[in-house]
């Protein structure tokens, strides 16, 4: 257990709902971060926060998702009207920025199955 | 920008062997590192080892171990006495020394199965 937590780990919806994923870092951690990985993929960057502030968002990230940080602890990634496009395994991770400190840990992902 | 490349999709070795996964990139920056994690079946990613691009010693971390060559870009890494509980994806991953994000860049993973 890496200490990031992520809720539900599975998702199944249908096609044109909405999702919402959250994600619980390692508590002291000041980054967090999102992934998408699909099968037989690596990851690829979504987005990132420090502390509550989103700083940069991938071109993979389109306006039916958005993200939030609230208070820099927990984060939440939200799909609107979900695409069969969008099923994967979603990975959240978090980091200490520290000197010396470049690990990410990554919780278990939510995997979004859409119908 | 970045790439990794990983062209290995499947490998099989067996127990107590030695077993090297490749991995090459592609940049333009002199600064970097260079990461393996492993992601065992239905379980969170873990890193394995990291090699700063600026050290020219390979790192080695018990049983794994890095070939990095900065001239070719060239990642990768060798797991000694294979253990059935290596048995998982590894993915190589790149990120820039001096970044304001932190981001990881990685390939497309091996899938390495230890058999008994």
């Amino acid at each position: 257990d890496t200490g990031v937590s992520q809720d539900p780990r599975h998702k199944i919806t249908k096609r044109g709902q909405n999702v919402t994923f959250r994600c619980d870092p390692i508590s002291e951690h000041n980054r967090l971060y999102w992934y998408r990985q699909t099968l037989g993929q690596g990851p690829e960057f979504l987005t990132y926060f420090q502390n509550e502030a989103q700083l940069e968002k991938s071109r993979l990230l389109s306006d039916r998702f958005s993200a939030e940080r609230p208070k820099g602890s927990f984060s939440t990634l939200e799909i609107q009207r979900t695409e069969q496009g969008d099923s994967a395994m979603y990975l959240c991770a978090s980091r200490l920025t520290r000197q010396g400190t470049h690990e990410q840990y990554f919780g278990p992902g939510t995997r979004l199955t859409v119908t | 920008a970045q790439t990794v490349t990983q062209s290995q999709p499947e490998m099989s070795v067996q127990e107590a062997e030695t077993v090297t996964l490749s991995c090459t990139y592609d940049t333009s920056e002199n600064n970097y590192y260079l990461f393996w994690y492993k992601q065992p079946p239905s379980r969170q990613m873990i890193l394995v080892i990291r090699q700063e691009a600026y050290k020219q010693q390979n790192a080695t971390e018990n049983r794994f171990s890095v070939n990095f060559q900065k001239a070719a870009k060239s990642f990768s890494l060798k797991i000694s006495d294979s253990q059935l509980g290596d048995t998982a994806m590894y993915f190589c991953a790149f990120m820039k020394q001096w970044s304001n994000t932190g981001k990881l860049i990685f390939g497309q993973g091996t899938t390495l199965q230890v058999k008994p």
